[in-house]
C-alpha cells in the first residue's frame, strides 16, 4: 500500500517566522502535488512538481520534490497570518492515479 | 467561471434519514470526486468517475452509500440511512481528464447525523 505521510501534524507560529512542512514516503512519485485548504473551503493547488530535485517558487513559498521523487518539502518565507491552513501533498504514483496525504495544520499568529 | 457547485452547503439530519449531496462540476471536465474529510481520517477518495462512468469505487465505505453520475454535469451522493459516523465534510472535484491532473473543490457539504 503506498501511503504519503506528513509532518509535522500540526504547527502554530508567529507572524513573520519562517517554517518547513514536509511530504514523505518510501514510493517513487512521477510527480506530486501540494494544495493548501483554507478554514471552511475545498483545498486549491499551489503548484505541481514533476523532475527530481525540481524546485519551484511562489511569492514566499517555496517547493522542492526530492531527488529520488519520493518526498518533498514545503517552505514558507516570513509567515504572514493569510498562509493559515491545511497544507495536503499529493503523490501520483502512476498513470491516473492520485494518493493525498493527511496535511499540515497550519497556523500563523498575528 | 463558475467553480464545483454543491449543495446543500449544510445538512443536519437525525440518525436512519436518507441524505442526498448534489454536486456540478466545471463545464468540460470530464473527471468527477466524491471525498469525504474528517479530523481523524483526514481526505479519503469515496469514488471517481471519469466520463460519467465509475473508475474506483475502492472507497466507498459500504452498501449504505451510492453515488451516480447520470450526465456530465450532474451528481449525487446518497446515504441510506444515514449514521453519527457519517457526519463530515464531503467534497466533490473535478478535473479536466484524469484524477492525476489539478482537481478543482466545491466548497464542501457539512455533515452532521446526531
Amino acid at each position: 500500500t503506498q501511503l504519503l505521510e506528513q509532518s509535522p501534524q500540526f504547527l502554530s507560529i508567529q507572524e513573520g517566522e519562517n517554517l518547513t512542512v514536509y511530504c514523505n514516503s518510501s514510493s517513487v512519485f512521477s510527480s506530486l502535488q501540494w494544495y493548501r485548504q483554507e478554514p471552511g473551503e475545498g483545498p486549491v493547488l499551489l503548484v505541481t512538481v514533476v523532475t527530481g530535485g525540481e524546485v519551484k517558487k511562489l511569492k514566499r513559498l517555496t517547493f522542492q520534490f526530492g531527488d529520488a521523487r519520493k518526498d518533498s518539502s514545503l517552505h514558507i518565507t516570513a509567515a504572514q497570518p493569510g498562509d493559515t491552513g491545511l497544507y495536503l501533498c499529493a503523490g501520483i504514483p502512476s498513470y491516473d492515479k492520485v494518493i493525498f496525504g493527511p496535511g499540515t495544520s497550519l497556523s500563523v499568529i498575528p | 467561471d463558475a467553480g464545483v457547485i454543491q449543495s446543500p452547503r449544510h445538512e443536519v439530519t437525525e440518525m436512519g434519514q436518507e441524505v442526498t449531496l448534489r454536486c456540478k462540476p466545471i463545464s468540460g471536465h470530464n473527471s468527477l470526486f466524491w471525498y469525504r474529510q474528517t479530523m481523524m481520517r483526514g481526505l479519503e477518495l469515496l469514488i471517481y468517475f471519469n466520463n460519467n462512468v465509475p473508475i474506483d469505487d475502492s472507497g466507498m465505505p459500504e452498501d449504505r452509500f451510492s453515488a451516480k453520475m447520470p450526465n456530465a454535469s450532474f451528481s449525487t451522493l446518497k446515504i441510506q440511512p444515514s449514521e453519527p459516523r457519517d457526519s463530515a465534510v464531503y467534497f466533490c472535484a473535478s478535473s479536466l481528464r484524469r484524477r492525476q491532473e489539478t482537481q478543482y473543490f466545491g466548497p464542501g457539504t457539512r455533515l452532521l447525523v446526531l
